[in-house]
């Protein structure tokens, strides 16, 4: 069964200060892993999208690794904003098959950022 | 570009209703999916529809269904609706199944009563 799972569940920081989600997957075939941004009630937004071949991505205060071998991807946001605070979604496409297309979400990580 | 448009933003429904949800993809998008977001978790995949045909289901019963027009636009329907049918139902699109820029709309927050 297709799985990604994310860790922690929840984090809070300090303004300022930097951190990293974790996210591990059991998806297969594997076509690429992204890494969303969602507010509260409203639809994820894009931060980075990573193919296999692809083993880091920047997009301004957010940096993505993956490591298609053990099947891990980090999200490092740094000097961390008030408005950074939202779930952060981990997720992985399918790249073949019958599943060709098919996007599997992990749960989240819910960020906090305080003043 | 308006991006991807998804109507109503609120609903309420009585159990046993039926209900449809609406998709305008972002322009040039000719897939769209649909997913299902319970309070705290993540999206739960419904289907995915290109060239006016479901291409593939994730695991939700036969009460949901859609439909795709030729303009690329979707809607969603759920009959007989649960109180466990309560939650936010997204809708993304993209350029190709699976490898493009996948954009999300919004959203529509069902509430079953």
């Amino acid at each position: 069964k297709n799985q990604v799972e994310q860790s922690p569940q929840s984090l809070i920081i300090l303004e300022g200060k930097n951190c990293t989600l974790q996210c591990n997957y059991t998806v297969s075939p594997f076509s690429n892993l992204r890494w969303y941004k969602q507010d509260t009630g409203r639809g994820p937004v894009s931060l980075t999208i990573m193919t296999f071949s692809e083993n880091t991505k920047s997009n301004g205060r957010y940096t993505a690794t993956l490591d298609a071998d053990t099947k891990q991807s980090s999200l490092h946001i740094t000097a961390s904003q008030l408005s950074d605070s939202a779930s952060y979604i981990c997720v992985v496409g399918s790249g073949g098959g019958t599943s060709y297309g098919k996007l599997t979400f992990g749960q989240g990580t819910i960020l906090t950022v305080h003043p | 570009d308006a991006g991807v448009t998804q109507s109503p933003t609120h609903l309420i429904k009585t159990r046993g209703q039926q209900v449809t949800l609406r998709c305008s993809p972002k322009s040039g998008h000719d897939t769209v999916s649909w997913y299902q977001q319970a309070l705290g978790q993540g999206p739960q995949f419904i289907f995915q529809y290109y060239e006016e045909e479901e291409r593939q289901r994730g695991n939700f019963p036969d009460r949901f269904s859609g439909h795709q027009f030729p303009n690329y636009s979707s809607e969603l329907n759920v009959n007989a609706l649960l109180l466990g049918d309560s939650a936010l139902y997204l809708c993304a699109s993209s350029l190709e199944p699976g490898l493009g820029e996948a954009f999300f709309g919004q959203g529509t927050r069902l509430t079953v009563v």
